[in-house]
């Protein structure tokens, strides 16, 4: 459901800064993830923070987790035309059983224009 | 690896048709499960499956049905397709052992229903 809420869309110039935001409701989550989509393809994994993290940098990518406010971002650097893309949070949620599920966001649609 | 396989990629059916979407993964993962990803929906949970022999339902299982006799195999049943099953869906797979379970996907089935 809802439970994991991502602005449905971003636009931006190439060479500016992208910040996409995420906001999450399980506390005991101990890893959350970027996941990004092409056109006519599945989700790939991007990057994924855990939890006693306050921020992860990865080359162009930068993740920033605020547990107290259960917001997570995901900072892409010098943007290019090929990061117009689908970006998704998840995090993965305890469920019965002992098991963990993970929750999609709706999904990010970020467009880099010229 | 092959990773996550699904066929087929693009199917056509005729309301009240039934099919079967089949997934197979290769990396020997406990969990898998299935989505629809309906524009400004983003992913919705149709079932999923922790190991052989269990499933349970997601968000959306209505109108599907899933069984998993091997760890490989976890095929999605249309009993009686409906327009509003036109989508595309797509498998993922994962470890559940420890809480790190970033999900690997196939490359969707893009289905119309008529």
């Amino acid at each position: 459901g809802e439970d994991v809420e991502q602005s449905l869309f971003l636009s931006v110039r190439e060479g500016d800064s992208s910040v996409i935001n995420c906001t999450y409701t399980d506390s005991s989550s101990t890893y959350l993830y970027w996941y990004k989509q092409e056109p006519g393809a599945g989700l790939q994994l991007l990057t994924y923070i855990f939890s006693n993290m306050d921020m992860k940098q990865d080359q162009r990518l930068t993740v920033l987790l605020n547990k107290k406010d259960k917001h997570l971002s995901l900072r892409i650097a010098d943007t290019q035309t090929g990061d117009s893309a689908i970006y998704f949070c998840a995090e993965t949620r305890s469920a019965s059983g002992g098991s963990y599920i993970p929750t999609f966001g709706r999904g990010t649609s970020l467009i880099v224009h010229p | 690896n092959a990773g996550v396989t699904q066929t087929p990629k693009f199917q056509v059916l005729k309301t009240g048709q039934s099919m079967t979407l089949q997934c197979a993964q290769d990396m020997n993962h406990e969990y898998m499960s299935w989505y629809r990803q309906d524009p400004g929906m983003g992913l919705r949970l149709i079932h999923y499956s922790v190991g052989a022999g269990i499933t349970d339902q997601g968000e959306v299982p209505n109108g599907y049905n899933v069984s998993r006799s091997t760890t490989e195999d976890f095929p999605l049943r249309l009993l009686s397709a409906a327009p509003s099953q036109t989508s595309v869906y797509f498998c993922a797979s994962s470890t559940i052992r420890g809480k790190n379970q970033p999900q690997h996907f196939g490359d969707g089935t893009r289905l119309s229903i008529l």
